[in-house]
């Protein structure tokens, strides 16, 4: 079974902050991991994803994550917040294969001008 | 290319009505995908389909029903609708399935409100 744990419902940075999004999963075979982002009225986007291989990966819109195996975290950082970052973002886990993703409860990422 | 389309986009029933969802998938995409967002619950898993055939389903009671057509189109049935079933509906395609090989794109979702 596969679980996520965001840190943070709510985190709220200056526009040119480092952002840092932080997710915590459990699961009992290799994971899968990924972070999606909401914007307003609108359906999800991929913003990257971790299958194997290099534990540092680049996303879309400057984002990455790192998964460390040995904290079973996977946060989302991104050097320098823009006014655009601000959505919901939320951290998922698979086990591969066709198994449904299980997603975090999310975070609401505010960028303050 | 188009995306994902989901209608229609708002939808306001009373409890003890059914309702049907549509979602058309991307072009050539073959898997479609179902999940229920609240705030509560957050997002999960409703169920999902491939080539007209059920694959995988989540933990949500028989009123929760779905179904695909050989153009790969999908719809999801609620019947005996609760407030509780008040939610964001989103659907999701992928030319497999597979997320570790495939992406999914996600529509803008069907935004259900049961009075």
């Amino acid at each position: 079974a596969q679980s996520v744990t965001q840190l943070g419902s709510h985190v709220s940075v200056s526009e040119g902050a480092l952002v840092l999004l932080r997710c915590n999963y459990s699961s009992s075979v290799p994971p899968y991991l990924f972070w999606y982002v909401q914007y307003p009225n609108q359906g999800l986007q991929l913003l990257l994803k971790y299958t194997t291989g290099a534990t540092l990966v680049k996303g879309i819109n400057g984002f990455e994550a790192e998964f460390k195996k040995s904290e079973t975290s996977f946060h989302l950082t991104k050097p320098s917040a823009h006014m655009s970052d601000a959505a919901e973002y939320f951290c998922a886990v698979s086990g591969g294969g066709n198994t449904p993703l299980v997603f975090g409860k999310g975070t609401r990422l505010s960028v303050i001008a | 290319k188009a995306g994902v389309t989901q209608t229609p986009r708002y939808l306001i029933k009373t409890r003890g009505q059914q309702v049907t969802l549509s979602c058309s998938p991307i072009s050539g995409h073959r898997s479609v995908s179902w999940y229920q967002q609240t705030p509560g619950q957050g997002l999960q898993f409703l169920f999902e389909y491939f080539s007209e055939t059920q694959r995988n389903k989540g933990n949500f009671p028989g009123r929760f029903s779905g179904r695909q057509f050989s153009n790969s189109r999908s719809e999801m049935n609620v019947s005996t609708l609760e407030l509780g079933d008040s939610a964001l509906y989103l659907c999701a395609s992928s030319r497999t399935g597979s997320l570790v090989a495939d992406t999914q794109y996600f529509g803008p979702g069907t935004r259900l409100t049961v009075l």
